[in-house]
């Protein structure tokens, strides 16, 4: 099966704070690349990163940080120093390469808030 | 300036009653894409096209219809809408899927669809 996990619905913390947004992927590919989106308040969806199954190497972007184990089939990403503005919904989501290569499969989401 | 437009951003419309959700995009995508959004559940993809006049269902088709006439547009017709879908909808659009490419998707704004 093909699916996306993102056990955490909600989270909360204070400006400032680390937070960690888990997910956790199926896929019977070997060749895949996964995603992050992030959805604002505002409800368009952004494009954050992407990550094909040969490369675990880790990626930082400014306070933005991923985590890619294919040996836990994880691809965490953690915000450094949290602000209000990265208060939004965030899915992660997978695109096999083989089986289902025109398929894009979202996670549930987790909503992160940021409080001041 | 390079995206993907949706019309109308909001929509209230009565049981029965057929209606078209408009997407188009300018930056010569060969893949699109309709997607729902409900709580809990994520983004599940309705319907996609590889190409012009090549579409397909993906996990959620039942009650929906689009068609690729030209590789711009990508429209999502409700021929009889019901009130299970009642949700936010959204257009998006990547380059290609080919097996050995992956680009992310760049999304519309989305489209809230009320139907009572």
């Amino acid at each position: 099966a093909q699916k996306v996990t993102q056990a955490q619905t909600e989270i909360s913390v204070v400006e400032k704070e680390d937070v960690t947004l888990d997910c956790v992927y199926e896929t019977r590919d070997t060749t895949y690349y996964l995603f992050w989106y992030k959805q604002p308040p505002s409800g368009e969806l952004v494009f954050l990163i992407r990550r094909n199954s040969f490369d675990e190497q880790n990626e930082i972007s400014g306070r933005y940080s991923w985590n890619f184990q294919k040996s836990t089939s994880s691809f965490n990403f953690t915000i450094t120093a949290s602000q209000v503005v990265d208060s939004a919904v965030y899915f992660c989501a997978l695109s096999p390469r083989k089986t289902s290569y025109d398929k894009v499969i979202f996670g549930p989401g987790t909503s992160l808030s940021v409080i001041p | 300036e390079a995206q993907v437009t949706q019309n109308p951003r909001y929509l209230i419309t009565v049981t029965g009653k057929k209606l078209t959700v408009t997407c188009s995009q300018n930056m010569n995508h060969e893949y699109m894409s309709w997607y729902r959004q409900d709580p809990g559940l994520g983004l599940r993809q309705i319907y996609y096209s590889m190409n012009v006049e090549v579409t397909d269902k993906g996990d959620v088709p039942e009650g929906y219809k689009v068609s690729r006439k030209e590789k711009r547009n990508f429209p999502l017709i409700l021929e009889s809408p019901s009130p299970n879908q009642t949700s936010l909808y959204f257009c998006a659009s990547s380059l290609s899927m080919a097996s050995s490419y992956n680009s992310p998707l760049h999304f519309g704004n989305g489209t809230r669809l009320t139907v009572t």
